[in-house]
């Protein structure tokens, strides 16, 4: 079972919707990301959080809007999105990052997949 | 520049043979860390394998092997005695020192009973 917990799993909302994508990790790790992913293509980052601070926005559309509580939750708040967003959203954590990481490795949840009507 | 890339876009194999996914990295940076993962269709991607540049020794768990060659820039996993559950996407990643990760393609595994 994954560590990282997404919900929800399956979004459909409409271009004047107002939405919240949620991830949790109870790993301690102190870096949280929001990749997106479009069918038969590798993820694309667009979020780091680091010691709850966002440390990275890969130039992602002020429609995305990330919030970090605290260090074990990542939230995506979604609005007026278009259809072209619609796509498989992934948190991911890991232990640490920037130039003090020393681990790497990315844990990633299932996804929530987002259709936008 | 950091690049992947997996030149194998769909492989399918029958259930018992065998199967080799190629992965190629570019990078100018002396430290760097490689990764395999594996995305089956519920979406998830799991964390298979992690190689930092300095270690080229051969790895082995279970069914699975990887081949890291500084010489060639590669890092290719090899799957024994494949099963249907193999069934995947596999994504081979780059990761520079202090940096964010770069994917491959991507090859998609069908393992046929």
């Amino acid at each position: 079972d994954t560590e990282v917990t997404q919900t929800p799993k399956h979004l459909v909302m409409g271009m004047t919707n107002k939405k919240s994508l949620k991830c949790e990790q109870h790993m301690g790790h102190r870096a949280m990301y929001w990749y997106k992913q479009k069918a038969k293509k590798p993820p694309e980052l667009m979020f780091v959080y680091s010691y709850e601070k966002l440390s990275i926005n890969e130039s992602v559309p002020s429609r995305f809007s990330p919030e970090c509580p605290n260090s074990s939750l990542l939230n995506l708040h979604l609005h007026a999105l278009q259809p072209e967003d619609s796509a498989l959203y992934l948190c991911a954590s890991s232990q640490d990052w920037g130039h003090t990481s020393n681990t790497g490795e990315l844990f990633f949840g299932e996804g929530s997949r987002l259709t936008v009507l | 520049a950091q690049k992947v890339t997996q030149a194998q876009t769909e492989i399918s194999v029958v259930e018992k043979e065998d199967v080799t996914l190629d992965c190629v990295y570019e990078t100018r940076d002396t430290t760097y860390y490689l990764f395999w993962y594996k995305q089956p269709p519920s979406g998830e991607l799991v964390f298979l394998i992690r190689r930092n540049s300095f270690d080229e020794q051969n790895e082995i768990s279970g069914r699975y092997s990887w081949n890291f060659q500084k010489s060639t820039s590669s890092f290719n996993f090899t799957i024994t005695a494949s099963q249907v559950v193999d069934s995947a996407v596999y994504f081979c990643a780059l990761r520079n020192y202090g940096q964010n990760f770069v994917f491959g393609p991507g090859t998609r595994l069908s393992v046929l009973p």
